[in-house]
């Protein structure tokens, strides 16, 4: 168990509809990523927060946004749901900002668009 | 934008085996992260590493900069290492997250 929450764990949904994907990270770290990993593209990075702040940005489409609140629990918000949105995504928290830092990743939500 | 490459893509070995995965990154990097993703899904980092050679039980990373290129080794292989083994490269900074590898497919037959 790495200390990081997910939740839900499965999620079912339609096009074009909204979901929000909720992650709680290790106590004491204040860095979240989240990560989205399809059978197509492997694993890619969208975001990433630190303490409240957005910190970095990869590969996340307009239609995703994600924030970080004070207690240091992130949501990712996926509008416009697509068929290819489907996926497995992760979220990890590291303690510091920076990619020189082990981050611990949470089971996953697994995304299904129908 | 960082290319990593990992080999090979599939592997299958007998028990007790020594296994070599490798990994080859394009632009010099902060560090390198090893990681485990088992058939539920799951992943836990085994190692990150930015110089030099790391051990964990069974399993030992060792990274050359000047090269580019990383290896992890697992001695005395057992079934329950049966996973998908994931290279990761960080850019420094945090500036551009992880870019990853498209993974090792490991099956270790009894």
């Amino acid at each position: 168990d790495s200390g990081v929450t997910q939740t839900p764990k499965h999620l079912i949904t339609a096009t074009g509809q909204r979901v929000t994907l909720r992650c709680s990270p290790r106590s004491g770290d204040l860095s979240v990523y989240w990560y989205q990993q399809s059978l197509d593209q492997g694993l890619q990075f969208l975001i990433q927060y630190y303490n409240g702040e957005e910190r970095a940005k990869g590969n996340i489409l307009e239609r995703f946004s994600a924030q970080q609140f004070p207690d240091l629990h992130s949501e990712l918000n996926l509008s416009s749901l697509e068929l290819g949105d489907s996926a497995l995504y992760f979220c990890a928290s590291s303690v510091v900002a920076g990619d020189t830092d082990t981050q611990y990743f949470g089971p996953g939500t697994r995304l299904t668009v129908l | 934008k960082n290319e990593v490459e990992q080999s090979p893509q599939n592997l299958t070995a007998q028990e007790g085996e020594f296994i070599t995965i490798n990994c080859s990154y394009s632009v010099g990097i902060s560090a390198l992260h090893w990681l485990q993703q088992h058939p539920g899904g799951g992943i836990v980092s085994l190692f990150m590493l930015s110089s030099g050679k790391k051990k964990h039980g069974r399993l030992i990373a060792t990274i050359n900069i000047q090269e580019k290129h990383s290896s992890l080794h697992i001695t005395a292989s057992h079934p329950r290492d049966s996973a998908v083994y994931i290279c990761a490269v960080g850019g420094g900074g945090g500036a551009d997250g992880l870019t990853f590898g498209k993974g090792t497919h490991l099956i270790i037959q009894p």
